[in-house]
């Protein structure tokens, strides 16, 4: 149980372009769900956390315009990246909560490797 | 200063042979530690998870210990496996709160 899945697993795409990443909770129910970004040899940077139904809360420094969630569903947030610069390349990770144990424990995805070219 | 250390940064052990890894972490009030396995261009999956009230939990070979006193935990993993190859992260969730802290990883090359 409580597996997640990312679609894509990885995207190329040109500079100026925009790109969508879908994080799905397969088989719970996931309350809150939070979008990561990791660049090589680093910790992940939580980016911002999504509520379902509600608007996502970003982390500093993390545009809001640019990066923009959607969590329509208890099952499925999309992170979609705006204008897409060489610089948004990154390891793309999201993660998914039900809420329901007292730890509140992440399941997180497989990621998504964006290139940015 | 990040909040939760790890080290060593990287180790490369042979085939069979024990390891240990180490992570120490500031935050406070303090809920639960979870260590990861990261395999390269995959997301975390987790291993262990930890309250204040366990100091030590195993999962197959791999047994993660706590000292809530000290703030400090380690993975220890037994007779290894090529394919424990990738990046361990220990990550430190503060009470009341659902903002987790992660650790840079222990990057482990289990070589034959």
């Amino acid at each position: 149980g409580a597996v997640v899945s990312q679609h894509p697993s990885r995207v190329i795409c040109k500079s100026g372009t925009s790109v969508k990443i879908e994080c799905r909770s397969l088989d719970f129910q996931a309350t809150t769900m939070f979008w990561y970004r990791q660049f090589p040899k680093q910790s992940l940077m939580l980016m911002a956390t999504s509520n379902e139904g509600s608007k996502a809360t970003y982390e500093q420094g993390v545009e809001k315009d640019k990066f923009l969630i959607n969590h329509a569903s208890l099952t499925l947030s999309t992170l979609t990246v705006t204008s897409a610069h060489p610089e948004d390349s990154s390891f793309y990770i999201c993660s998914a909560s039900s809420g329901g144990r007292s730890y509140n424990e992440q399941f997180f995805g497989p990621g998504t490797r964006l290139t940015v070219l | 200063k990040n909040q939760v250390e790890q080290s060593p940064q990287s180790l490369i052990i042979l085939e069979g042979k024990n390891c240990t890894l180490q992570c120490n972490y500031t935050v406070s009030p303090f809920s639960n530690l979870r260590w990861y396995k990261q395999d390269t261009g995959r997301g975390p999956v987790s291993l262990t998870i930890m309250t204040f009230s366990e100091n030590t939990k195993s999962n197959g070979r791999y047994t993660a210990t706590l000292d809530a006193d000290t703030k400090q935990s380690s993975l220890h993993i037994t007779a290894s496996q090529l394919s424990d190859s990738a990046s361990y992260i220990c990550v430190v969730s503060g009470y009341g709160n659902n903002r987790l802290a992660f650790g840079k990883g222990n990057q482990v090359v289990v070589i034959p």
